[in-house]
C-alpha cells in the first residue's frame, strides 16, 4: 500500500518567505507528527496530531511555525517570515493510534533550504 | 521525563565482523524502545522495537537489540555487518502518558569498510 508522502522534496525560497509543506499519510492512521532534522542531528519533534487536533504543539520553535489538519488525513506545515536557521529536513510521520508502543511509518521528507 | 543517549556518533567496522550500537535511556515509566534507519535519501524505517514483551527483540536484516532495565540500556546488534548495513541509526524511547511523543537520540553513523 501506499506509504507516507511529502511534498514538495526539495523548496529554495528567499528569507522573509512563507512556505508550505505538505504531508500525506497512511491512510486511516490517527497519529500525524511533523519533525525537523538538521544535518548530523536526530529528528526534533515539532507537532503532534490526532486527528484533526493538535494534541501537542510543544516542540513548534515560535510562532512563524503554524500546522493544520483540517479533515484528519494530509497535513500541512505552515512558516512565515522563513530564516536562514529555518533550513533543514522536515519529515512527517504517522502511525496508526499514536499510543506509546506504535510503529511510526515516515516519508521522506522535503529539505527547505533559505537563502 | 525522557531521554535517550547514542554512545557513539560513529561506528566503523569490517565487512563480516559484528555490530555494536549503543544506546542509553532515562524514563520515569516502562519505556518503549526502537531502533531506525535511515541510508542516504531514504526515508526512516524502523529496525525493531521493544514494547514489553521479550527483552531480546529481533528485527529485519539480522539486527537484534536486548531490553536491560537494570543498566537502562538497549544496545543493537547484528553478527556480521554487511556492506548494505552502512546507514544512519536512531535510538528512540517513547512512554505511555502525555501524548507519546517519541525521544531521538542523534544518531550513529555505520561505516563498513570492504
Amino acid at each position: 500500500g501506499a506509504g507516507v508522502s511529502q511534498t514538495p522534496s526539495n523548496k529554495v525560497t528567499e528569507k522573509g518567505k512563507y512556505v508550505e509543506l505538505r504531508c500525506d499519510p497512511i491512510s486511516g492512521h490517527t497519529a500525524l507528527y511533523w519533525y525537523r532534522q538538521s544535518l548530523g542531528q536526530g529528528p526534533e519533534f515539532l507537532i503532534y496530531f490526532q486527528g484533526t487536533g493538535a494534541a501537542d504543539d510543544s516542540g513548534l520553535p515560535n510562532d512563524r511555525f503554524f500546522a493544520v489538519r483540517p479533515e484528519g488525513s494530509v497535513s500541512t506545515l505552515k512558516i512565515q517570515r522563513t530564516e536562514r536557521g529555518d533550513s533543514a529536513v522536515y519529515l512527517c510521520a504517522s502511525s496508526p493510534t499514536g499510543i506509546n508502543t506504535d510503529t511510526q511509518y515516515f516519508g521522506p521528507g522535503t529539505r527547505l533550504t533559505v537563502l | 521525563a525522557q531521554s535517550v543517549t547514542q554512545l557513539d556518533s560513529h561506528v566503523s567496522v569490517s565487512e563480516g565482523t559484528p555490530v555494536l550500537l549503543r544506546c542509553n535511556y532515562s524514563s520515569s515509566y516502562s519505556p518503549s524502545l526502537f531502533w531506525y534507519v535511515q541510508h542516504p535519501n531514504k526515508g526512516l524505517q524502523l529496525l525493531l522495537k521493544y514494547t514489553s514483551a521479550a527483552t531480546l527483540v529481533k528485527g529485519i536484516n539480522g539486527f537484534e537489540a536486548e531490553f536491560k532495565k537494570s543498566e537502562t540500556s538497549f544496545h543493537l546488534t547484528k553478527p556480521s555487518a554487511h556492506m548494505s548495513d552502512a546507514a544512519e541509526y536512531f535510538c528512540v524511547v517513547s512512554v505511555p502518558g502525555g501524548s507519546y511523543i517519541p525521544t531521538f537520540g542523534r544518531g550513529t553513523s555505520l561505516i563498513v569498510h570492504p
